[in-house]
């Protein structure tokens, strides 16, 4: 089955710089790569995704980058903000099957 | 603006009893998943089901789980007997097939706690 790896488990970073989410996948048939921010006491949303089609895509302050040889797709979020503090969890799937997500990614920005 | 609700959203037991949590996906959604989240483990999932009929619940302990889709607006998750490392947030997230891939929405979750 699928297994996805994610890094770090905790990252702080100062309001207005960047933080980037790194995640790598087993199952080279996975085509579908979204990614869920959880706030406190919330349930995951999806915020952004990206297909085995394309290699980035972006959405305002967020950003994702796909390299389908090694295996490895990330998050990028510039300009960070305290709203943006929360867990993030990358996941992977394969067409209509289930998803396998990360671990999760604990960001804190500090203003 | 369409959402998954569950039901409880906190319950509190006793180690033994019986545990239901029900959950309605959003209208029109053929898939639903059920998750596991605890800080050592992160998001398991436990069971989903297409179409109303199980595809993979191999997540989940099978002596003391179960999970069903009575129709197509109700999925449960029953936890009989209950015990204290079932203690954990229960997620239901559902999702459609319309060439959407899996994006899924999750419901507020359940809080159990097993004492």
């Amino acid at each position: 089955g699928e297994n996805v790896e994610q890094h770090p488990s905790t990252l702080s970073v100062q309001e207005g710089d960047s933080a980037v989410i790194k995640c790598t996948y087993s199952d080279s048939a996975s085509n579908y790569f979204p990614w869920y921010k959880q706030e406190l006491g919330k349930r995951p949303q999806l915020i952004i995704d990206i297909r085995s089609n394309v290699g980035e895509k972006k959405d305002q302050r967020i950003a994702v980058t796909l390299n389908k040889t090694a295996k490895h797709f990330s998050l990028h979020i510039t300009e960070t903000q305290p709203e943006d503090s929360a867990v993030y969890f990358c996941a992977a799937a394969w067409g209509y099957q289930k998803v396998t997500f990360g671990i999760g990614t604990k960001l804190q920005v500090i203003p | 603006d369409a959402r998954v609700t569950q039901t409880p959203r906190d319950k509190v037991t006793e180690m033994g009893q019986e545990v239901t949590m029900r959950c309605q996906p959003i209208l029109g959604h053929n898939t639903v998943f059920w998750y596991r989240q605890t800080m050592k483990q992160g998001l398991e999932l436990l069971a989903y089901f297409r179409n109303r009929a199980p595809l993979d619940d191999s997540g989940m302990p099978k002596d003391r789980f179960s999970a069903e889709m009575p129709d197509a607006t109700l999925a449960t998750l029953k936890i009989q007997p209950s015990e204290p490392r079932d203690s954990a947030v229960y997620f239901c997230a559902s999702g459609g097939t319309s060439g959407t891939y899996n994006e899924q929405f999750f419901g507020p979750g359940t809080r159990l706690t097993v004492l």
